[in-house]
Formats: C-alpha cells, sequence, structure tokens
C-alpha cells in the first residue's frame, strides 16, 4: 500500500463548478499536509499548507484535513479555466521528506 | 512563500556529454534538497535527498555515479548528468522545505540528441 493515495482523474467541470479533490494516507503520524498545483512544463506551486486537523481557506480555496479518517481535500470555488492543472497533495511527519500522492489532472471547461 | 530557483530551465546536450543543473533557494537556507524527475503525463519521482555537507541518498534504481549530486552550500544544490543519453531528457525538478512547507524550482527541461 502506497503511503498516499490520490486518484489521478482526469477530472473535467464546467466553469463555476465546485470541485473536490481528495487524498488518503495511511501514516496516521503525518502532520504536515500540503496542496501543489502544477501547470504543464512547470515546477509544483504550492498552493495550501494545513498542519494537523483543521480547515484552512484561501481566498476559493479551502483545505481540509480529516486525521482521524486520514483524509484530506482541497475545495475549489467557483472554478476558472485557469485552475486547469495537476494538483498534487503531499505530506510530512516532520522535516524534510515528502510525500507525494500522484496528482490529479483537472480540466474546467469555459 | 519561499523561492527556490533553477538554472537552466531548457538545456539540450549531445548523446556522451554531461549537464549540470544548479538549484538555490533564494531566501532562506536548506540543509536538505530533493531532486526529482518527472516524465510527460506522470507525477513526480524522487530521485535523491541533497544534504549539505554530506553524501546524497539515493532512491533504489538511481545511478549515484551517472547523476551526481552536489550541496555545496546551504543555498546551493548542483545535479549532474554524466554521459547523458537520449533516455534521461526528462523534466528535472529540485525542492527545498524551510520549517514546514516545500518549494520547488521551476524545472529543467532536458534534451538528449
Amino acid at each position: 500500500q502506497k503511503e498516499v493515495e490520490q486518484d489521478p482523474g482526469p477530472l473535467s467541470v464546467p466553469e463555476g463548478a465546485i470541485v473536490s479533490l481528495n487524498c488518503t494516507y495511511s501514516n496516521s503520524a503525518f502532520q504536515y499536509f500540503m496542496w501543489y498545483r502544477q501547470y504543464s512544463r512547470k515546477g509544483p506551486e504550492l498552493l495550501m499548507y494545513t498542519y494537523s486537523s483543521g480547515n484552512k481557506e484561501d481566498g476559493r480555496f479551502t483545505a481540509q484535513v480529516d486525521k482521524s479518517s486520514k483524509y484530506i481535500s482541497l475545495f475549489i470555488r467557483d472554478s476558472q479555466p485557469s485552475d486547469s492543472a495537476t494538483y498534487l497533495c503531499a505530506m510530512s511527519v516532520g522535516l524534510p521528506n515528502l510525500f507525494f500522492g500522484t496528482g490529479t489532472r483537472l480540466t474546467v471547461i469555459p | 512563500g519561499a523561492v527556490v530557483s533553477q538554472h537552466p530551465s531548457w538545456v539540450i546536450c549531445k548523446s556522451g556529454t554531461s549537464v549540470k543543473i544548479e538549484c538555490r533557494s533564494l531566501d532562506f537556507q536548506a540543509t536538505t534538497m530533493f531532486w526529482y524527475r518527472q516524465f510527460p503525463k506522470q507525477s513526480l519521482m524522487l530521485m535523491a535527498t541533497s544534504n549539505e555537507g554530506s553524501k546524497a541518498t539515493y532512491e533504489q534504481g538511481v545511478e549515484k555515479d551517472k547523476f551526481l549530486i552536489n550541496h555545496a552550500s546551504l543555498t546551493l544544490s548542483t545535479l549532474t548528468v554524466t554521459s547523458a543519453h537520449p533516455e534521461d531528457s526528462s523534466f528535472y525538478i529540485c525542492s527545498a522545505r524551510d520549517d514546514m512547507a516545500g518549494f520547488f524550482g521551476p524545472g529543467t527541461r532536458l534534451t538528449v540528441t
């Protein structure tokens, strides 16, 4: 079993839809949770960072961590075509190693 | 957030030559940096962990004599692809962590002809 599982998609949604991206994990010691966005031929860009459980909101993006279920989510409200990218979840116990999901490819259709 | 730069962003080289890629953390010090490789439409593959002042730790299946890593300072790590071959053509990305999240460089696209 992989440390981090993420549905690779692809996921296509119409513009304006709410997008839900999810990852599950097996290591209950993970405490740091991140979401990255990667456009084609670019390095991943950090979108959201959360320590331990709870929710975090930044504009149209909301990250949720449910440690009891070992499940994290990223919600994108009012999705835009510019949100079309691959979204990677990542997590760690501490420094320095990160464990990544495989990424979910999202397309927002105008 | 913290900034990580890479140079060059794109390089073409002939088969058999060596290529050096630099990774710098611009506004923080990183005792550990990571090197990834990514093939088209595939996820990141961790190649090695670069440790300042000591030898790099390579993932299984990555040839340490082919992919030379040097972490010369707290802000600079280099990856040298030695005797490059067309199958080494890929997108190479470095990453560094501050005390929280990891930050990625913009990537280097290597094409070996």
